[in-house]
């Protein structure tokens, strides 16, 4: 149980462009996904938390009109890169949280590496 | 704003070795994670360590908690090749719902 997956799982699309990242829980209900990056050789970097229902939080530095993060159901949260960048190019990591469990805990997807060219 | 600490941030040991990954925080959390990371993948899950004095094992692998110090440590007994991988520990965050705030990973080889 507890997985969550990514599509797609790797990206490459031209510098200007948008590209939407689906973050699914498959086999439980996810109140709560967040969104990491992950640049080459470093840590991974929390972006933003989506809430089902309301509008996301983002963390300092992330612009929030650049990524665009919407969960509309318990089971899918979407980011979407707009007008995508050399400097965007990265290791996107969602996570979801299950709702269903007392310590709220969470489970991580395999990741979308986008490469923008 | 809370930090963590890991270190060694690069670690190459033979085969055979043991040594320590240390992880520190900065603020009370009421859980640490380890995670591990091949070149290319996601995340795999190793240990959630809840409680002043835990202790979990599995393989060669061991991570304690010290809540008090604010330290938790990942033991690697015995090293093979397998173990070769980045580490990462992270820290569950009262805000932001609960995301965890990561270390800077160390990155661990193992050699013959």
């Amino acid at each position: 149980g507890a997985v969550v997956s990514q599509h797609p799982s790797r990206v490459i699309c031209k510098s200007g462009t948008s590209v939407k990242i689906e973050c699914r829980s498959l086999d439980f209900q996810a109140t709560t996904m967040f969104w990491y990056r992950q640049f080459p050789k470093q840590s991974l970097m929390l972006m933003a938390t989506s809430n089902e229902g309301s509008k996301a939080t983002y963390e300092q530095g992330v612009e929030k009109d650049k990524f665009l993060i919407n969960h509309a159901s318990l089971t899918l949260s979407t980011l979407t890169v707009t007008s995508a960048h050399p400097e965007d190019s990265s290791f996107y990591i969602c996570s979801a949280r299950d709702r269903g469990l007392a310590f709220y805990e969470q489970y991580f997807g395999p990741g979308t590496r986008l490469t923008v060219t | 704003e809370l930090k963590v600490e890991q270190n060694p941030l690069f670690l190459s040991m033979q085969e055979g070795k043991n040594y320590t990954i240390y992880c520190n925080y900065s603020t009370t959390s009421d859980r640490l994670y380890w995670y591990r990371q091949d070149p290319g993948k996601s995340l795999e899950s190793l240990f959630v360590l809840l409680s002043n004095g835990a202790v979990k094992q599995e393989g060669r692998l061991m991570a304690s908690l010290d809540t008090k110090a604010r330290l938790s440590t990942l033991h690697i007994t015995a090293a093979v090749h397998d173990l070769s991988a980045t580490y990462f520990c992270a820290v569950r965050q009262g805000n932001s719902g609960y995301a965890l705030n990561f270390g800077k990973g160390t990155s661990l080889l193992v050699t013959p």
